[in-house]
């Protein structure tokens, strides 16, 4: 069974740092992983789609990888900013129909 | 003016009632997706459709029914309301491909309910 862990759960940091969300799955079995944004009361927004033949996306100033082998995915955030601050959301898409969403890492960038 | 919208946005209801929530898309696509978000977990699929006449149970369809009345809509129910379906709940699109993959999703705002 297909399992997404996210560590950590809350992250704290100050304005400008740059920062790495992890994502770990356990079947490597996957066609895509994808990264979302959660903002209260928007939703979910895309921010990256990484296919399973593709090692990276990038997006302005996020980068998101993917290792299917040894099950990992890291969002890279480069100079985070207050509005950076959201819960961000790592889900893979194994076999079958089926997303499989991990518990999110809460985000707070500090002015 | 959004995508994929959802409606009502909250609602506090009693045990034992039905409730529907609505969601509607202008995307075009024909996949859509019904989840429950609870605090420390991920989402969780409860219902999907990949068209009209195609509904398929998810992984918590207990409790919970659908109606696809036409490719932009897709409604959940809850036939009898109990506190454990409390939850934010998402509605979901993503065009189809012909390899039957999911690519991209895209969500509606959630619907905050609380059941007492």
């Amino acid at each position: 069974k297909q399992e997404v862990t996210q560590i950590p759960a809350a992250l704290s940091v100050p304005e400008g740092e740059n920062l790495v969300l992890n994502c770990s799955f356990t079947d490597s079995a996957i066609y895509n992983l994808q990264w979302f944004r959660q903002d209260p009361g928007k939703g979910l927004t895309s921010l990256l789609l990484i296919q399973s033949s593709q090692r990276e996306q990038t997006s302005g100033r996020l980068n998101a990888s993917l290792d299917k082998s040894s099950g990992r995915s890291t969002l890279y955030i480069a100079a985070s900013q207050p509005g950076d601050s959201a819960t961000y959301l790592c889900a893979v898409k194994p076999g079958g129909f089926k997303t499989i969403f991990g518990a999110g890492t809460r985000l707070f960038v500090k002015a | 003016d959004a995508d994929v919208t959802q409606t009502p946005r909250n609602r506090i209801t009693k045990t034992g009632k039905r409730i529907m929530l609505e969601c509607s898309q202008t995307k075009g696509h024909d996949r859509m997706y019904w989840y429950r978000q609870d605090p420390g977990l991920g989402l969780r699929l409860i219902y999907y459709s990949f068209d009209v006449k195609d509904i398929n149970k998810g992984e918590i369809s207990d409790g919970y029914s659908v109606s696809r009345q036409a490719q932009a809509k897709f409604s959940l129910s809850l036939e009898s309301a109990i506190p454990n379906q409390t939850a934010l709940y998402f509605c979901a699109t993503s065009a189809g491909t012909s390899g039957g993959e999911v690519n991209e999703q895209f969500f509606g705002p959630g619907t905050r309910l609380t059941v007492l």
